[in-house]
């Protein structure tokens, strides 16, 4: 069964500043998904990994994914208020559809 | 346009009810999710379905249940076996499919027990 574990589970930063979000997972996994969630909302997706050495970007917001070591990273550029969220990857298993979270990780960007 | 609607967005459920939480999808994803999130928490798994007429228990399934007998809809009633039900529900799908790769939510459904 996958395991997804992140880290950190709670990051304040100040505006400006870059910062990374670690994504581990435990087993071989078909796709690796990044989310954003808003307080009372749902999830809104970011992006999906497919293949070793992925990379997407999306304005200040860029992620990887090694599947060699099972990790996905999530790295903020020259962060700003709006990027304060909740940020989940989650991962898809190889066999079968089960589509398992990691805890989490709450960004508070600073002025 | 394509998405997953969650219905009702508000239930409020008596001691002792049953209730079902609506999921339906027109994205022609095989697969769909139950998910349970508490206040400040992360999202707990209570069914999947990979398939039409199948689907299998997450983590915390006791005091749920699904049917799966259309494609586009997973609806999730929660018993009154389940002792603490208020949380928010969101519902996801997704497709084996290698050019279909993303994963949806609906827009969730907030359950309190009155």
């Amino acid at each position: 069964e996958l395991k997804v574990e992140q880290n950190p589970l709670f990051l304040s930063m100040q505006e400006g500043k870059n910062y990374t979000i670690y994504c581990n997972y435990s087993t071989t996994s078909d796709r690796l998904y990044w989310y954003r969630q808003d307080p009372g909302k749902s999830l809104e997706s970011l992006f999906v990994l497919l293949s070793n050495g992925a990379v997407k970007q999306e304005g200040r917001l860029m992620a990887s994914l090694d599947t060699k070591a099972r990790l996905s990273t999530l790295h903020i550029t020259a962060a700003v208020h709006d990027l304060s969220a909740t940020y989940f990857c989650a991962g898809l298993e190889t066999s079968g559809s089960r589509l398992t979270f990691g805890e989490g990780t709450q960004l508070t960007v600073n002025p | 346009d394509g998405g997953i609607t969650q219905s009702p967005k508000y239930l409020f459920r008596k001691e002792g009810q049953n209730v079902t939480l609506s999921c339906e999808q027109n994205l022609n994803h095989d697969a769909m999710y139950w998910y349970r999130q508490d206040p400040g928490q992360g999202l707990r798994l209570i069914y999947y379905s990979q398939i039409v007429n199948d689907f299998q228990k997450g983590d915390i399934a006791e005091g749920y249940s699904v049917s799966r007998e259309k494609k586009e809809s997973f609806p999730l009633t929660v018993t009154s076996a389940q002792k603490n039900p208020t949380a928010f529900y969101l519902c996801a799908s997704s497709s084996p499919d290698i050019l279909n790769t993303e994963a949806f939510f609906g827009q969730g459904t907030r359950l309190t027990v009155v």
